[in-house]
């Protein structure tokens, strides 16, 4: 079974800082790769996600991530943050293959991301 | 558009009652999915559907029961509510299995069991 790794649970940071978020997944095989974002009082958003093709993606608000095969990460990443990010950010995994199916996906336990002004 | 909605959004209820949590998703999604969201353990998969009549668990599947007779309807049942159930529930769909597409949230249901 596929797992996820969310290394940092909270960070607090000030309007403009850069953002790195980082995300590990476990899994042998191929994956689809998602970013999710969750403000206060609202249900899940979708930020990014990547299925194949270039590793750099770009997603909504200015988030982008990078898939490296080689490290098992997706870290999420904005050079220039705002308040309005204050949010909960998963990442998430699910199995890309021949397995079938539709296990649902697999959730990191978040980060809990504050932008002081 | 409405997309995919739940209710109630906020139920108190008693350890040992019934509970049912309504999903509805108005796009004619195939594959429909329930999560729980606790402190500390992130979104966990309770079942998911593939299409009316085919359910099949997930990670944290006991204690619930899901029917799927229509398409757009993905209830979910506490048989018998236990304070380990206390957690924020959200449903999920998408159009094809995640290998594929992307999965799109309900705004969740708040659910405390004394």
């Amino acid at each position: 079974a596929q797992s996820v790794s969310q290394h940092n649970h909270h960070v607090i940071l000030s309007e403009a800082a850069s953002l790195e978020l980082g995300c590990n997944y476990s899994y042998g095989g191929t994956v689809n790769l998602f970013w999710y974002v969750q403000y206060p009082g609202q249900h899940l958003q979708l930020l990014l996600k990547y299925f194949s093709g270039d590793p750099l993606v770009k997603g909504i608000k200015g988030f982008e991530a990078e898939f490296i095969k080689s490290k098992f990460s997706f870290n999420l990443r904005k050079p220039s943050v705002q308040w309005s990010d204050t949010a909960e950010y998963f990442c998430a995994v699910t199995p890309r293959g021949s397995g079938g199916g539709a296990d649902g996906l697999t959730f990191g336990k978040g980060t809990h991301l504050i932008i002081q002004p | 558009d409405a997309g995919i909605t739940q209710s109630p959004r906020y139920k108190i209820t008693e350890t040992g009652r019934q509970v049912t949590l309504m999903c509805h998703q108005t796009w004619s999604h195939s594959y429909m999915f329930w999560y729980r969201q606790d402190l500390g353990h992130g979104l966990r998969l309770i079942y998911y559907s593939a299409a009316a009549d085919i359910t099949d668990k997930g990670e944290v599947s006991d204690g619930y029961v899901v029917s799927r007779s229509k398409t757009e309807n993905f209830p979910l049942t506490l048989e018998s509510a236990t304070r380990s159930q206390t957690s924020v529930y959200f449903c999920a769909s998408s159009r094809q299995n995640q290998f594929r597409d992307t999965q799109y949230f309900g705004p969740g249901t708040r659910l405390t069991v004394l």
